[in-house]
Order: C-alpha cells, then structure tokens, then sequence
C-alpha cells in the first residue's frame, strides 16, 4: 500500500493563479481531510469528507474548496491564490466512524504564493 | 470549543536524557487522546494513543497515561536518543466524532544533541 499520497510537493504560485493540490489514500478509508501547518499554529482543518459525495467546512475553510467523487481521492482547490495561503498543506484519512481511529498523514505539498 | 495546549519548545535535550512534554486538553465527554510524531520534511505520524481514562498508550519507549482529573496526556521518554530529535503533536478527538476532525496543538520541537 502506498497510503496517503499527495501531489506536488513544492509548489510557487503568483498571487490570482489558482491549482489544484492532489490526494489520493489506497486504504478504502472513509474519512479524509486536509490540514494547513503555520509556524507557531500547529494544524488547523481546511475541510473534511466523511465519504464520496460529502464534504464539510473546517476551521478555516476561506479561501479553498474541494470535492469528493471517489472514495480514494479528495482534491484541494485554490481558486485565487493569496500570499496567506502560503503554508505546508497535509492531506490525512481514516478509517470508520470513530473517535478511536487514528488519521494516516501523507508527505505534505509545501505551496509558496509570491 | 475543544482545544490542546502544549508546552512550548523548542525543547533541547543531551542524549540518554528524560524526556516530559506536558499536554492538557478541553472538551466535552471523553475524548481519544493522540501523539503524533512529524520528523523532518514528513508527515505526521501516529506515535502512540490513549482512548479512556487511565489508559497508557505507548510505542518506542514513549509512553503516555490519559488523566481525566486533571485533562493531561503528557508524552514520556526515559532515555531520548538523537534520532527521537523531531516534532510532537498532542491532538483529541471529541467522542461520536470522526478522528478526522480531531484538533491539534501547536506542536513541541525536540532536538537531542550527543
């Protein structure tokens, strides 16, 4: 299994471009979400999916959309970039729909907006 | 809301020292407790969890024991080694809730020297 795998891993944008930020998990997991990482901020939830079809806003949703067709891929969209959207972007999932599931993190995608 | 506060790093530490690095949390019901672990240019990764109280989860020689009475998880280290040199994360997730929405602190810099 390769897990959670994300795509691109470094990325410059200047500020209006948009991208897309790709996720993919091969575990058959249910839930998926991403996550920005600041210094100093820990993590914080963009968005989550609880399955195909569903999505919800997190913390701090402003800014980004995504959507989810299949169960194994949950893109992150930035329709207009801005130079706060600078950050370390993580896509996590887990398993069911317990508390008790730890979430599976993949590498990350370091994006800079200049 | 619910919220993790952890002690603030960076933490430095000589090998072969021991290690605490306090978590306390806030929230409602009975919470899965979690360390995470985030070395250098990774993802975070799932060190070890608790999901009731009294509970001890441990995994390489760290442990940590979920004290409701006083909303700790404090992650413990007997013996650190320079390769435990990373970030740690303490993170909840809030019971009948997914661990996809869990929240995080803001994250402890270990570094060990020689």
């Amino acid at each position: 299994n390769a897990g959670v795998t994300q795509t691109p891993k470094f990325q410059v944008l200047k500020t209006g471009q948009s991208m897309t930020l790709q996720c993919a998990q091969d575990m058959n997991h249910e839930y998926m979400s991403w996550y920005r990482q600041d210094p100093g901020m820990g993590l914080r939830l963009i968005h989550y999916s609880v399955g195909a079809g569903i999505t919800d806003q997190g913390e701090v949703p402003n800014g980004y959309n995504v959507s989810r067709s299949t169960t194994e891929d949950f893109p992150l969209r930035l329709l207009s970039a801005a130079p706060s959207q600078t950050s370390v972007y993580f896509c996590a999932s887990s398993d069911g729909q317990s508390s008790y599931n730890e979430q599976f993190f993949g590498p990350g995608t370091r994006l800079t907006v200049l | 809301g619910n919220s993790v506060t952890q002690m603030e790093g960076p933490v430095t530490l000589s090998e072969e020292a021991f290690l605490t690095i306090n978590c306390t949390y806030t929230a409602t019901g009975y919470p899965s407790l979690f360390w995470y672990v985030q070395y250098p240019g990774e993802g975070l990764q799932l060190l070890l969890k608790a999901t009731k109280a009294d509970d001890k989860g441990s995994n390489k020689g760290f442990e940590a024991t979920y004290r409701k009475e006083t909303t700790s998880f404090h992650l413990e280290k007997g013996s650190v080694q320079v390769s435990d040199s990373a970030v740690y994360f303490c993170a909840l997730s809030a019971f009948n809730t997914n661990a996809g929405k869990s929240t995080f602190g803001d994250g402890t810099t270990l570094t060990v020297k020689p």
